[in-house]
């Protein structure tokens, strides 16, 4: 079984602080994509990274896909309150099955 | 991205009722939906794989007689809950995959909060 641990769990922080979530397996992905959700909301889809050492920004997110595409991170930079929410990672396997393997997520709380 | 649109938001079922839940990509194609359920601060669980045309393809310990799924056309789900129950009260949110390339992306509806009492 094809596992995606994410880590931390729950992170709470104040505000202007930076902060890196982690995404790890010992499986290759064919893709990585990164959601973040709000109660009572579906995940909203943030970047999806493809090649392995590719690096996405997104204003002050930062994400990479591992070399070897078994592993990826997201960095913020000066969290703000607004940035606050539940990060999903998801894996794609290349199958024609094409369903995601999903770590457990982050809750993320930034004080202001 | 593209859209995807769930309804209703949310439902409130008596025991013993079923209830109907709508997944539609309003923009594209899917060929494959996905259901999923989530229980509060926790991840998405992957109930079943919905293809349109054939029977949807579920997870091992989901039932399939107590949630049925319908892909009739390739841009409509529907998820039923059967003769619902307090514990089938959760937040079950679809999403759907628009195929092309060598990766994929999944865009997922806004969820459906039902509530059995």
């Amino acid at each position: 079984t094809q596992l995606l641990e994410q880590s931390p769990q729950f992170l709470s922080i104040q505000e202007g602080e930076n902060l890196t979530v982690y995404c790890n397996s010992s499986s290759v992905f064919s893709s990585l994509q990164w959601y973040r959700q709000e109660p009572g909301e579906g995940p909203v889809l943030l970047v999806t990274v493809v090649t392995g050492g590719e690096v996405k920004k997104l204003k002050r997110l930062t994400f990479q896909f591992g070399d070897a595409r078994k592993d990826s991170s997201l960095h913020i930079t000066a969290a703000q309150p607004g940035d606050t929410g539940l990060y999903l990672c998801a894996g794609a396997r290349g199958d024609s099955n094409y369903q995601l393997i999903w770590g457990a997520g982050t809750k993320l709380i930034i004080k202001p | 991205g593209a859209v995807v649109s769930q309804h209703p938001s949310r439902v409130i079922c008596k025991s013993g009722t079923s209830v109907k839940i709508e997944c539609r990509s309003l923009d594209f194609q899917a060929t494959t939906m996905f259901w999923y359920r989530q229980f509060p601060k926790q991840s998405l669980m992957l109930m079943a794989t919905s293809n349109e045309g054939s029977k949807a393809t579920y997870e091992q310990g989901v039932e399939k007689d107590k949630f049925l799924i319908n892909h009739a056309s390739l841009t409509l789900s529907t998820l039923t809950v059967t003769s619902a129950h307090p514990e089938d009260s959760s937040f079950y949110i679809c999403s759907a995959r628009e195929f092309g390339g060598l990766w994929t992306e999944a865009f997922f509806g806004q969820g459906t909060r039902l509530t059995v009492v």
